[in-house]
C-alpha cells in the first residue's frame, strides 16, 4: 500500500475553511483514498473516501487531481469541535478490506 | 444502534496472566480489525479478518492471537501479557461494498504491570 505524507500540524480559526493535503506518490490503480478523524482517547471516525476528482458529503469535500498522487481534504467553516487528528490513508479497493496503514496524521487545532 | 462494542473499557493486569478483550459488531460486517495506539507510534494494525475463519497478521501481531468463529465477534487474546503491551486498543469493522469506511469501537485501555 502506498505510503502517505501529510503535515504534522495545522492551526485555524473558527469559521475558516481548512484544507489538509496528503501526498501518496505510489498510489496503485485499485487504491482508494480515505480520511479519518480522531479525537483524544476515541476511535477514529470515517470522514470521506474517493477515487478521483471530487467527492462531497455533509461533513467534508475531497479533491483528487487526475494523477492521484495527492489529495486534499477540505473542511468548510470549521468550529472548535473540529479540533482533532486527521488521517489520510490509501486503501486497497472500494471495500477497504484488510490491511490499513495509519500514518502520523495531521493535528488540527481550531482557535476561537 | 449500529456499533462496535469492546469490553472491557479499562483493564489493569499482571504480567503473564492471560486475558481476552472482546469485540462485537451488530452490523453484519465482513471485515474486522484490531489496532493498538501508542504515543509517538500512532495506530498500528495487529490482526485483521476478512470473514469467518479468515484472519491475517497486521503490522504488530507478536504476542497476540485472534479468532473469528462467528461473523459478529472478533476477540483479541493476549496469552502472556507483558508491560510492552500496555496500550490503547481499538476494534473496528467494515461492511463489503459500503464504501463508508471502518466503524471503530470506543477503545480498551490496557495496563500490564
Amino acid at each position: 500500500l502506498a505510503k502517505t505524507t501529510q503535515p504534522i500540524s495545522m492551526d485555524s480559526y473558527e469559521g475558516q475553511e481548512v484544507n489538509i493535503t496528503c501526498s501518496h506518490n505510489n498510489i496503485a490503480t485499485n487504491d482508494y483514498i480515505t480520511w479519518y478523524q480522531q479525537f483524544p482517547s476515541q476511535g477514529p471516525r470515517f470522514i470521506i473516501q474517493g477515487y478521483k476528482t471530487k467527492v462531497t458529503n455533509e461533513v467534508a469535500s475531497l479533491f483528487i487531481p487526475a494523477d492521484r498522487k495527492s489529495s486534499t481534504l477540505s473542511l468548510p467553516r470549521v468550529s472548535l469541535s473540529d479540533t482533532a487528528v486527521y488521517y489520510c490513508l490509501v486503501v486497497l479497493g472500494y471495500n477497504q478490506g484488510g490491511k490499513l496503514i495509519f500514518g502520523q496524521g495531521t493535528e488540527l487545532s481550531v482557535k476561537p | 444502534e449500529a456499533q462496535v462494542t469492546q469490553n472491557p473499557r479499562y483493564l489493569i493486569t499482571v504480567t503473564g496472566k492471560k486475558l481476552t478483550v472482546t469485540c462485537s459488531q451488530n452490523m453484519n460486517h465482513e471485515y474486522m480489525s484490531w489496532y493498538r495506539q501508542d504515543p509517538g507510534l500512532g495506530l498500528r494494525q495487529i490482526y485483521y479478518s476478512m470473514n469467518v475463519e479468515v484472519t491475517d497478521k497486521g503490522d504488530v501481531p507478536e504476542g497476540y492471537k485472534v479468532s473469528r468463529k462467528e461473523k459478529r465477534n472478533f476477540p483479541l487474546i493476549l496469552e502472556s501479557p507483558s508491560p510492552n503491551q500496555t496500550s490503547l486498543y481499538f476494534c473496528a469493522s467494515h461492511g463489503a461494498g459500503q464504501g463508508r469506511g471502518y466503524t471503530f469501537g470506543s477503545g480498551t485501555r490496557l495496563t500490564v504491570v
